[in-house]
């Protein structure tokens, strides 16, 4: 079993529609969870980091986090063109000396259409 | 700040020689990270260092590979001799405590 995984895609959806990205993780133990975003050709940038079970938002974005599932989503709400790229989930180690450690899933391509 | 600045940005070598990958991570961040990422891998975590120190070099693959950090403002990653299956793009990433990492814009390293 992989430790982060993702659902590879492609995730088509409609310009203004919701996009929903799912990650689930298998180190119990992990406590901070990130989405980033890679353009094609580009590298990833951060969107938002989530350490809290719940939801937190920012602007069109919100992470949902669930660590009695170990689930972790993104929503990104009126989806536009420009949100087309892979999002990747990354979640951090247990600790010890695996602290400051990322693990990345592999990706999920995301096409939004006009 | 400029952000994670790496060079050369794009590298075409020929199979048997040394490639010397570049890093200056951003100021004050303690954490520096060497990933690979190629289509059938996805993003590989090579090795990363903590102030200066390397914690965890698990990923590097063989031998060949080699990195170092001689001062907080810079870090090298080698490949002696180069194979064409090393061919990628190769990020540096830094980060603060606070394990938020920043990439750089990555170095494409195309081995003949």
């Amino acid at each position: 079993q992989k430790e982060v995984e993702q659902n590879s895609g492609p995730l088509s959806v409609p310009e203004g529609a919701i996009a929903s990205l799912n990650c689930t993780y298998s180190d119990r133990g992990s406590q901070s969870f990130f989405w980033y975003r890679q353009y094609s050709g580009k590298s990833p940038e951060l969107i938002m980091f989530i350490y809290s079970n719940g939801d937190k938002e920012d602007g069109r974005f919100t992470a949902q986090l669930n660590k009695a599932s170990q689930y972790v989503s993104l929503l990104i709400r009126d989806s536009q063109p420009s949100d087309s790229a892979t999002y990747l989930c990354a979640v951090t180690s247990a600790g010890g000396t695996s602290y400051g450690k990322l693990t990345f899933g592999q990706g999920t391509i995301l096409t939004v259409h006009p | 700040d400029a952000g994670v600045i790496q060079s050369p940005r794009h590298e075409v070598t020929e199979m048997g020689q040394e490639v010397t990958l570049r890093c200056k991570p951003i100021s004050g961040h303690d954490y520096l990270f060497w990933y690979r990422q190629t289509m059938m891998r996805g993003l590989e975590l090579l090795i990363y260092f903590n102030n200066n120190v390397p914690i965890d070099d698990s990923g590097m693959p063989e031998d060949r590979f080699s990195a170092k950090m001689p001062n907080a403002s810079f870090s090298t990653l080698k490949i002696q001799p180069s194979e064409p299956r090393d061919s990628a793009v190769y990020f540096c990433a830094s980060s603060n405590p606070s394990n938020t990492q920043y990439f750089g814009p990555g170095t494409r390293l195309t081995v003949l």
